[in-house]
């Protein structure tokens, strides 16, 4: 139990598009999921708090109107990089919470060309 | 914010060795500690966690040490197998509603058949 999914795993975007990133919790529901960027060799970096039916809260310097987070359901948030440029290009991580514990997807490789 | 370095901590041992990976974390206020295992190109794995009114806690081949006074937390590996090859992090639970991790730098560990 406890499976988070991310579709898809690899994109490929020209700069200035926008791309949506799915994060799914398959066999539980979660008020509160998780949305990580992770440079290479570096930790990850907690993004945003995406709660259902609410606002989410984002992490000092991120921004809000760049990476929209929905959390439309209890079992779904999206992560939408929009206007994306070189330098967003990494590694996105979600993850669910069930109870006290966190589980993480498998990460989506998001390079912008 | 978090401060990661561009170079991770490596740490290379024989298999069949025990390993020990460190952390030190930030917040005396934190009382609920994980560790985590990424494999390249995939999200974070957990492994064992330990609250911050323990000291020791045991896992199958694991064990993790949690020192207050000094803010350190460590992993120990018995008979460390190739498989366990991967970046370990450990997060903390900053506290509060939210559950917030906040992750450390990590560390490479490397098994040499």
């Amino acid at each position: 139990g406890a499976v988070v999914s991310q579709h898809p795993s690899r994109v490929i975007c020209k700069s200035g598009t926008s791309v949506k990133i799915e994060c799914r919790s398959l066999d539980f529901q979660a008020t509160t999921m998780f949305w990580y960027r992770q440079f290479p060799k570096q930790s990850l970096m907690l993004m945003a708090t995406s709660n259902e039916g609410s606002k989410a809260t984002y992490e000092q310097g991120v921004e809000k109107d760049k990476f929209l987070i929905n959390h439309a359901s209890l079992t779904l948030s999206t992560l939408t990089v929009t206007s994306a440029h070189p330098e967003d290009s990494s590694f996105y991580i979600c993850s669910a919470r069930r109870r006290d514990e966190q589980y993480f997807g498998p990460g989506t490789r998001l390079t912008v060309t | 914010g978090e401060s990661v370095g561009l170079h991770l901590p490596t740490l290379s041992v024989q298999e069949g060795d025990n390993s020990i990976i460190n952390c030190a974390y930030s917040n005396s206020a934190s009382d609920y500690f994980i560790w985590y295992k990424q494999e390249s190109g995939k999200g974070p794995q957990f492994i064992i966690d330990i609250r911050s009114n323990m000291d020791k806690r045991q896992g199958q081949r694991v064990t993790v040490l949690l020192n207050k006074t000094v803010k350190h937390l460590s992993l120990q590996i018995a008979a460390t197998q190739p498989g366990d090859s991967a970046v370990y992090f450990c997060a903390e639970d900053s506290g509060g509603s939210n559950y917030k991790l906040t992750f450390g730098k990590g560390t490479l560990l490397t098994v040499n058949p």
